[in-house]
């Protein structure tokens, strides 16, 4: 079974500057996908970014990129230029696959980002 | 605004109650997973049905059962219910290219 970790429960940044949020994973698939979602005081689950295990290239959105280092099995996403409204609980995820009945997504316990103004 | 709708917002019902969770996917979306959130057991997949049929099941009590609709909506069906089913449950659907699963804003049940 694939198990998706994220070891710091807290972290905080302050305003305009950079925060990386670390994840990590285990799975013995060769190819599979990887997601960080947002979840902010509202409580709606928003996709931030999604990586493909087979493109060697990491995913960038806007002021959200990932370092994807499969090897380590590392997910890392950075955040550019933080916001207020970037104030939210993080989550890490892992696909097997993106359809058909392994497309469950497994989520980390969550990091909490505080920006401070 | 992810385009998925789930009813009701808050649910607070006793011990032992019966509930139904709503959920409708956007549109031309064919699979359906609902999720659940509590604080002591994170995120987690409960079951997946897709074009009406039950696909995948994850850690779902036996208390607890779905279906999907020829309209493609989908209610969770909560039963017998105790106090630690309170939690926040997730629908999300996904369809197109990527299968990306788009959230709706969930169900806050509580149980006393």
């Amino acid at each position: 079974a694939q198990t998706v970790t994220q070891s710091q429960p807290e972290m905080s940044v302050q305003e305009a500057e950079t925060v990386t949020l670390s994840c990590t994973y285990d799975t013995s698939e060769s190819n599979y996908y990887l997601f960080w979602y947002k979840q902010p005081p509202s409580r709606q689950m928003i996709l931030v970014i999604r990586q493909e295990a087979y493109k060697q290239q990491n995913a960038t959105e806007n002021r959200f990129s990932v370092n994807f280092q499969k090897a380590a099995k590392s997910f890392s996403l950075k955040i550019s230029d933080s916001q207020l409204g970037d104030t939210a609980m993080y989550f890490c995820a892992f696909m097997k696959h993106l359809g058909g009945a392994n497309s469950k997504l497994t989520f980390g316990k969550g990091i909490t980002l505080s920006v401070r103004p | 605004d992810s385009g998925v709708t789930q009813t009701p917002k808050h649910l607070i019902t006793a011990t032992g109650q019966r509930v139904t969770l709503r959920c409708s996917p956007r549109s031309g979306d064919l699979s359906v997973y609902w999720y659940q959130q509590s604080l002591d057991q994170g995120l987690q997949f409960l079951i997946q049905y897709y074009n009406g049929e039950e696909r995948a099941k994850g850690n779902i009590l036996e208390r607890f059962s779905a279906q999907q609709f020829p309209d493609l909506h989908s209610e969770l069906n909560l039963s017998s219910l105790e106090l630690g089913d309170s939690a926040l449950y997730f629908c999300a659907s996904a369809g197109g290219i990527y299968n990306e699963q788009f959230f709706g804003p969930g169900t806050r049940l509580t149980v006393l």
